[in-house]
């Protein structure tokens, strides 16, 4: 079985560029979640979405946006990038929202701002 | 705020020498303790859930304990293949969860 997808695995961009990043779950996983985690530092949470709605937020700016899609796939958006932007950017998937079961993680789009 | 403090953030042990990871943590409404390997630039490996204190999940040459304020993952034996970033996250009332910096561990043959 194929696990979470992540779309590009690198990429990079200048300061005040917007960048999507793409995620597929796990199939018949219907929340996705997006974590950020900068080199050295364990992952933040930025997003989680469930059936399309979005169901918890981190303390991100608003720069920072994401959805769902109806086939439960997802897109993180980051508007007018800063440097402090690069950083590896986490998809991870479960089967619903609330559980206390674990996350599914992708191997992740790492993000370089020059 | 749910907090995760892990420790020491390095360890460095020769083959078959076993230790411990530190994992601290404050949380409202504990929904679940997780402990995640991580590669050098790959995503998080599930490793273990614990939910209450007492309970305890081995998985090959590791061990997870958990504690009201504390986990600790045990490695027994480890090999060179053990060496990993380990990461300790709690889940609370809110879902979402939260991470500790994680514990770099180097296993010399």
């Amino acid at each position: 079985d194929a696990g979470v997808t992540q779309s590009p695995t690198h990429l990079i961009k200048t300061r005040g560029q917007q960048v999507t990043l793409r995620c597929s779950p796990i199939s018949g996983h219907k929340s996705v979640s997006w974590y950020q985690q900068v080199l050295g530092q364990g992952p933040q949470f930025i997003f989680q979405y469930y059936e399309k709605e979005e169901r918890g937020r981190g303390n991100f700016p608003d720069r920072f946006s994401a959805r769902q899609f109806p086939n439960y796939s997802s897109e993180l958006n980051v508007n007018a990038l800063l440097l402090g932007d690069s950083a590896l950017y986490l998809c991870a998937s479960s089967p619903r929202t609330g559980d206390t079961g674990e996350l599914f993680f992708g191997e992740g789009s790492r993000l370089t701002v020059l | 705020e749910d907090q995760v403090t892990q420790s020491p953030e390095a360890l460095r042990l020769q083959e078959g020498e076993s230790s411990s990871l530190n994992c601290s943590y404050t949380v409202s409404g504990l929904r679940g303790l997780f402990w995640y390997r991580q590669d050098p630039g790959k995503g998080p490996e599930f490793l273990f859930t614990l939910y209450s204190a007492g309970e305890e999940k081995e998985k090959e040459r590791l061990k997870a304990t958990l504690t009201k304020k504390e986990s600790f993952l045990h490695i027994t034996a480890p090999k060179p293949e053990d060496s990993a970033t380990y990461l300790c996250a709690v889940r609370g009332a809110n879902s979402k969860l939260t991470f500790g910096k994680g514990i770099t561990l180097s296993v010399r043959p």
